[in-house]
């Protein structure tokens, strides 16, 4: 099946540390990835996404690049700030039978101190 | 720019009452759908919409009805409220099929049944 699997939470850091979050996925096809962002009190948003292996997406300042040999999609940031302080959600999707559907991770709260 | 909106954003129900949760974009988009979010599960798909008059089931449809007859509104509804249905809701929409652009999200409805 299609699925994907997120590092467990929470993860706390200091401002300016560097952070990773770690998504696998399992794939029936060759999926697009993405990463979406839940700051408190909101809706998701989509902070970067590759569609083919090898590509890098990026987005103030976070990083994640497509690895098919390890099917891997792992989000880094250099430097931490308060303001990254929300949920990551990694997520997938295919075309054909499952048009329509992301598959999301559990999601990983990150809290980020001053 | 109002984009997705869901309303209400707070509702307490009783077992076996019926409501509707609201969801209404004005991007044009043609694409939408409804995920619960659960604590611990991410998000899961409930139904979806691939424009006016089509509908689907995602992968938690039970207890959840939708329509579509227009573009910009695609309301959920809830036949007989459960207990398992305390959830977070949120409506998404896209231009295009998730698995080549991003989905917009609303604020998210929270429901509690008591």
């Amino acid at each position: 099946g299609n699925s994907v699997t997120q590092m467990e939470g929470p993860v706390t850091l200091s401002e300016e540390a560097f952070l990773t979050i770690n998504c696998t996925y399992t794939a029936t096809g060759y999926p697009s990835l993405f990463w979406y962002v839940q700051y408190p009190g909101e809706g998701l948003q989509l902070l970067l996404k590759a569609t083919k292996a090898d590509d890098k997406g990026s987005n103030k300042g976070f990083e994640a690049t497509y690895r098919k040999e390890t099917t891997s999609f792992h989000l880094e940031k250099g430097s931490v700030q308060v303001s990254d302080s929300a949920v990551y959600f990694c997520a997938l999707t295919l075309g054909g039978s499952t048009l329509g559907r992301l598959y999301f991770g559990r999601g990983t709260q990150l809290t980020v101190w001053p | 720019n109002a984009g997705v909106t869901q309303t209400p954003k707070f509702q307490v129900l009783k077992t076996g009452q019926s409501m509707t949760l609201q969801c209404a974009q004005d991007m044009n988009h043609e694409y939408m759908s409804w995920y619960r979010q659960d604590p611990g599960m991410g998000l899961r798909l409930i139904h979806y919409s691939v424009g006016a008059g089509i509908t689907d089931q995602g992968e938690v449809p039970n207890g959840y009805n939708v329509s579509r007859s227009t573009t910009e509104d695609f309301p959920l509804r809830l036949l007989s409220a459960a207990p398992s249905q305390t959830s977070v809701y949120f409506c998404a929409s896209s231009r295009d099929p998730p698995n080549t652009g991003e989905l917009f999200f609303g604020e998210g409805s929270r429901l509690t049944v008591l």
